[in-house]
C-alpha cells in the first residue's frame, strides 16, 4: 500500500499525559499537512509543512502542540499535557508542490490517511 | 483570505433522484477547489477538482461539479443518487501556494 500511514489508529491516555502521533506520507510528496477533525466539523487546519520547513501553524493551536517533519520524510505530531478538549481525529495528508499553468499556482490536491482518533479521559 | 461556505448542513434525497449540494468559494486569486467525500469510518477521499482548466469539471461515482467565478460557487451534483452516496462531503479551496480550507460540510442521506 503506497498511501499515506498514520499511527497509531487510536489513542486512548489520561489527562496531562504526553503523546506522539505519526504520519507516513506518500513518497514523492513534498507537502505535508496535519488536520484535526471534530464529530460534525470539517477538518480543522493545524500546520503544514514543504519538504523539512514548517510553512504554517494554525493561531488556534497552543504551544502544547508541536510538529516536526525531520529529512522531510515522516512527520510527527505531538500533544503536551493532553486536555479533554484535545479528543478528537487527527488527520495526515501529503501532496506534490503546487504546480504552474497559464501564470497561476494550482494547488494540488492532498491524500488523507486514515486517521489517529485521540481519546482523553 | 481563503474560505467556503457549504449552505446546507444536511441534505435528503431519494435514491435515483438527483444530488445538488452547494458550495460558495471566497478567494482573491484563481482558486484550485475540491470536492471530497468521506464515509463513516472511513479515511477522506477526493470526488474531483477544479484547477484552471475547464469549469465543468467530473469525478469519479457520477458526480461532477461546475465552477461558475460569476457566481463565486462550486455546487456538487449527481443525475441519479445511489444508496451508497450517503456520507459526508466536503467542499475545498487552496489558492496559489496556501493550505487547503475545508468547509463544515454535508451530510448527504438517501431515501430507499
Amino acid at each position: 500500500d503506497t498511501g499515506v500511514s498514520q499511527d497509531p489508529r487510536h489513542k486512548i491516555t489520561k489527562r496531562g499525559q504526553n503523546v506522539t502521533f505519526r504520519c507516513d506520507p506518500i513518497s514523492e510528496h513534498n507537502r505535508l499537512y496535519w488536520y484535526r477533525q471534530t464529530l460534525g466539523q470539517g477538518p480543522e487546519f493545524l500546520t503544514y509543512f514543504q519538504n523539512e520547513a514548517q510553512l504554517e501553524k494554525s493561531r488556534l493551536l497552543s504551544d502544547r502542540f508541536s510538529a516536526e517533519r525531520p529529512k522531510g520524510s515522516f512527520s510527527t505530531l505531538e500533544i503536551q499535557r493532553t486536555e479533554q478538549g484535545d479528543s478528537a481525529m487527527y488527520l495526515c495528508a501529503s501532496s506534490l508542490l503546487p504546480g504552474a499553468t497559464g501564470g497561476s499556482l494550482i494547488n494540488t490536491e492532498a491524500f488523507f490517511g486514515q486517521g489517529t482518533r485521540l481519546t482523553v479521559v | 483570505a481563503q474560505s467556503v461556505t457549504q449552505l446546507d448542513s444536511h441534505v435528503s434525497v431519494s435514491e435515483g433522484t438527483p444530488v445538488l449540494l452547494r458550495c460558495n468559494y471566497s478567494s482573491s486569486y484563481s482558486p484550485s477547489l475540491f470536492w471530497y467525500v468521506q464515509h463513516p469510518n472511513k479515511g477522506l477521499q477526493l470526488l474531483l477538482k477544479y484547477t484552471s482548466a475547464a469549469t465543468l469539471v467530473k469525478g469519479i461515482n457520477g458526480f461532477e461539479a461546475e465552477f461558475k467565478k460569476s457566481e463565486t460557487s462550486f455546487h456538487l451534483t449527481k443525475p441519479s443518487a445511489h444508496m451508497s452516496d450517503a456520507a459526508e462531503y466536503f467542499c475545498v479551496v487552496s489558492e496559489g501556494r496556501e493550505k487547503l480550507t475545508f468547509g463544515t460540510g454535508t451530510r448527504l442521506t438517501i431515501i430507499p
